[in-house]
């Protein structure tokens, strides 16, 4: 069974600040993994989405890397502002073998940036 | 245009009570999820349908039901509803069942007093 860990659990960083987040899962034979943003109140929104043949992918001031093998991710975030503060998701999406495959998701990394 | 919008957003009710959320996309995907998120705030996936076909089910009480009328619509029927069940429930839909492209609704706060 597929289990995804996120440290840490809450993060609050002045703004401007460089940050990693980290996640990590059980079943290292994975499809893909993504990351996501929610904001309160609101849905899931996608960031980023690495293939398992991938190392890292980049959108903007996000990077997200993937070590397939020893089942970690981490999402940087380069030069923080307000406006990242928000829950920060990680998901694994397991193929299911003879049965559809899923999406397991993390607890979330709650990140606030202040001013 | 909300690409996936459930309703309603918040619903209070009584224990026992029988309840409805309803869920529609206009993306064109072929799959769509219902997730419940507890109190820890973790997603777990309680059922997908694939073009109204029933294809993960996990380890949900009978007490909830899917319906899928069209591949545009989800809906989460729940009987006799518990303490336990207050949560949010989240839609999401994507192309396909191959795990990328996800869209999610805004969610749905279940109260269960």
């Amino acid at each position: 069974k597929q289990e995804v860990t996120q440290i840490p659990a809450a993060l609050s960083v002045p703004e401007g600040e460089n940050l990693v987040l980290n996640c990590s899962f059980t079943d290292s034979a994975i499809y893909n993994l993504q990351w996501f943003r929610q904001d309160p109140g609101k849905g899931l929104t996608s960031l980023l989405l690495i293939q398992s043949s991938q190392r890292e992918q980049t959108s903007g001031r996000l990077n997200a890397s993937l070590d397939k093998s020893s089942g970690r991710s981490t999402l940087y975030i380069a030069a923080s502002q307000p406006g990242d503060s928000a829950t920060y998701l990680c998901a694994v999406f397991n193929a299911g073998g003879t049965s559809y495959g899923k999406l397991t998701f993390g607890q979330g990394t709650i990140l606030t940036v202040h001013p | 245009d909300t690409a996936v919008s459930q309703t309603p957003k918040y619903l209070v009710t009584q224990m026992g009570n029988d309840k409805s959320i309803k869920c529609e996309q206009n993306l064109g995907h072929d799959t769509m999820y219902w997730y419940k998120q507890d109190s820890k705030k973790f997603l777990k996936i309680m059922f997908s349908y694939n073009n109204k076909e029933l294809i993960i089910n996990e380890t949900v009480p009978n007490r909830f039901s899917p319906k899928s009328p069209d591949k545009a619509h989800l809906n989460l029927h729940i009987n006799s509803l518990e303490l336990g069940d207050s949560a949010v429930y989240f839609c999401a839909s994507s192309p396909d069942s191959q795990g990328y492209g996800y869209t999610f609704g805004s969610g749905t706060r279940l109260t269960v007093v």
